[in-house]
């Protein structure tokens, strides 16, 4: 059973477009948001966070939103860059179950020049 | 790069062996977690550690175990191998419970 979900495998976005990497989850419990990058022979990076206090977190080029009632959040990128061609990791956990975190299938960004 | 640090970066073996993955976490990191990533599979958490002790566990396999030791060190053990098992094992740290994880480059292994 995927608690995090990521349905697209894989997006290609102009360079200077906005990306969206939509991701939803099925468990009412999670708190806790994150979103990872992993660039090819490297270990996952941590970009962004949001707590389910909020609902937009923002942080230069990337933005999360958080929509509790749909179970879905969405990082955008604006301007996508080339640099930003990676694989995008959602994840997900329950900050009172210590950080135990559930990371989602990935959706590889290209961004082509 | 992130100040986790994983060997070996590659591992070949056959079915059947025993390996052992090893993890040195982030200057004054008290946590550490194992994760699993298959080919096309996302990251599955498989245990935490936390200052010598276990704290959470995943879909960890019975045949593979884990500890911490007290220099914050984290070794991965790999039992009775068969061909599923070749994946990317990375290894995570982080100052606490609840914290940011910093990921290792992972360790790639092969079972043939």
């Amino acid at each position: 059973d995927q608690q995090v979900k990521q349905n697209s495998p894989s997006l290609s976005v102009q360079e200077g477009r906005i990306s969206i990497l939509n991701c939803d989850y099925t468990n009412s419990m999670f708190d806790y948001f994150l979103w990872y990058k992993k660039y090819p022979a490297e270990g996952p990076t941590f970009l962004i966070s949001i707590s389910s206090i909020k609902d937009k977190n923002e942080d230069g080029r990337f933005t999360v939103f958080l929509n509790k009632s749909a179970k879905h959040l969405s990082l955008h990128i604006v301007p996508s860059q080339p640099g930003d061609s990676a694989v995008y990791f959602c994840a997900a956990s329950v900050v009172t179950s210590y950080d135990k975190v559930i990371f989602g299938p990935g959706t590889s960004l290209s961004v082509i020049p | 790069d992130s100040g986790v640090t994983q060997t070996p970066k590659h591992l070949i073996t056959a079915t059947g062996q025993r390996v052992t993955l090893r993890c040195s976490p982030r200057s004054g990191d008290l946590s550490v977690y194992w994760y699993q990533q298959s080919l096309d599979q996302g990251l599955q958490f498989l245990i935490q550690y936390y200052n010598g002790e276990e704290r959470a566990k995943g879909n960890i396999l019975e045949r593979f175990s884990a500890q911490q030791f007290p220099d914050l060190h984290s070794e991965l053990n790999l039992s009775s191998l068969e061909l599923g098992d070749s994946a990317l094992y990375f290894c995570a740290s982080s100052q606490g419970p609840q914290e940011t994880q910093y990921f290792g480059p992972g360790t790639r292994l092969l079972v043939l």
